[in-house]
């Protein structure tokens, strides 16, 4: 029973364009999302979070959008480089609760030069 | 950099080995999780210590046990390794405040392979 999902396991953008990362929750307790990034052999990098009393969170080239009524978030990254490509985790926490993060199964980004 | 590390980077063992895992939580933080991640999978909760003590667990057995040591480090047992247990183990430190806590840190991980 996966709380977090992350239905593309891949994806591939042009650099420059826009990549849209999405990820889907059940869990309606869940009140703090983050995303991570992660290179192969290297542990998850903290990218951008957000906290559910708020719908966008931007952060340089990173802005994560969250929809509360439809357990969905997405991070845009504007305009993709091919440092960016890597695989992207979706994790949420019922912050106030003291439980871990749950994390989505990942996404893998390609930025095509 | 995270300022989380672990050690060792890689490790073989045998089925029925124990083994010992070790992190150092970035300065500041006060609390440890440990993560198993499976190829092709997203990181999964172990457990997480507190103040020395285990404040939370996933759906691991009990052959799992952990430490967390006066200054916030700690260490992850696994006694009777399976085959399964073969995959990447992070260890991420965050800081908790009452019953809250923020992002988490994570280290570069250990990667285990049980033959």
């Amino acid at each position: 029973d996966q709380q977090v999902k992350q239905n593309s396991p891949s994806l591939s953008v042009q650099e420059g364009r826009i990549s849209i990362l999405n990820c889907d929750y059940t869990n309606s307790m869940f009140d703090y999302f983050l995303w991570y990034k992660k290179y192969p052999a290297e542990g998850p990098t903290f990218l951008i979070s957000i906290s559910s009393i708020k719908d966008k969170n931007e952060d340089g080239r990173f802005t994560v959008f969250l929809n509360k009524s439809a357990k969905h978030l997405s991070l845009h990254i504007v305009p993709s480089q091919p440092g960016d490509s890597a695989v992207y985790f979706c994790a949420a926490s019922a912050l106030n609760y003291g439980q871990n993060f749950v994390f989505g199964p990942g996404t893998r980004l390609s930025v095509l030069p | 950099e995270t300022g989380v590390t672990q050690s060792p980077t890689h490790l073989i063992k045998t089925r029925g080995q124990q083994v010992t895992l070790r992190c150092s939580s970035q300065s500041g933080h006060n609390t440890v999780s440990w993560y198993q991640q499976a190829l092709g999978q997203g990181p999964q909760f172990i457990f997480q210590y507190y103040r020395e003590e285990e404040n939370g667990r996933g759906n691991f057995p009990p052959r799992f046990s952990g430490l967390q040591f006066p200054n916030y480090s700690s260490e992850l047992n696994v006694n009777a390794l399976e085959l399964d247990d073969s995959a990447l183990y992070l260890c991420a430190s965050s800081l908790k405040t009452g019953n809250a806590q923020k992002t988490q840190y994570f280290g570069p991980g250990t990667r285990l392979l049980v033959l």
